[in-house]
């Protein structure tokens, strides 16, 4: 059971702005670890779409946006397309007495 | 461009061992870590461990008595064992290069994927 949580699913029209939230705890995210982003396409590997809390690796869209505040994080797709529906994962560390790299419960995006 | 590839056996039984190998390619195997990720079927993903180049190793706790991770430089690559499989190992596993956390900013991501292997553990 992850310990990251993000909603099963959000969803908007073409164009609209969508954002997923990553709830964390005081073992990770609270405690300053940052928080990165992955994208995964029907079929495919993930990809880092939003590392270091907010920082896009080099070819991902300006419409991709992330921000953290205290124990949580948030992915944003403003203008959203038909090629954004997917998987989005979040992804810190946790430092509990099971410390590990962990990732969110992941997030289905659907464009209406 | 650095580019990753697993390999290894689609069907392994219960009870037995799972064997996976990762080459990497377009790069050489320092100054990162080195990681196994799965994904049972319709489920999220979850971090195995890493081995990285100077010797050092972490696991994921609950599998960490069953894995082991392991580099061989002289072939540019990793490999991941995982004992005493039972169905629960069902998934595709991902090798992926890790940014240490030392890195300021991107430390703990995994910047680089292998496309993925499918694992059924089955009789």
């Amino acid at each position: 059971q992850s310990v990251l949580t993000q909603p099963p699913s959000v969803s908007g029209a073409p164009g609209q702005r969508v954002t997923i939230s990553c709830t964390g705890s005081s073992s990770n995210i609270g405690a300053g670890y940052v928080v990165h982003w992955y994208q995964q396409l029907p079929g495919t590997a993930p990809k880092l779409l939003i590392s270091g809390n907010t920082n896009r690796p080099s070819g991902v869209p300006d419409r991709f946006s992330g921000s953290k505040s205290g124990t949580s994080a948030s992915l944003a797709i403003t203008g959203l397309q038909a090629e954004d529906e997917a998987d989005y994962y979040c992804q810190s560390y946790d430092s509990s007495l099971s410390a590990s790299y962990v990732f969110g419960t992941g997030t289905k995006v659907t464009v209406l | 461009q650095v580019q990753l590839q697993e390999s290894g056996p689609g069907l392994v039984k219960p009870s037995e061992t799972l064997s996976l190998t990762c080459t990497v390619s377009g790069g050489f195997i320092s100054s990162y870590f080195w990681s196994w990720i799965r994904q049972p079927p319709g489920k999220g993903l979850e971090w195995i461990g890493y081995f990285y180049h100077s010797g050092g190793s972490s696991y994921n706790p609950s599998l960490k008595s069953r894995v082991t991770i392991s580099i061989d430089t002289s072939k540019n690559q990793f490999s991941l064992r995982l004992t005493s499989v039972t169905a629960a190992d069902t998934a595709v596993y991902y090798c992926a290069r890790q940014i240490p956390m030392i890195v300021p900013r991107t430390g703990g991501a995994f910047d680089i994927w292998g496309q993925g292997t499918t694992v059924t553990v089955s009789s």
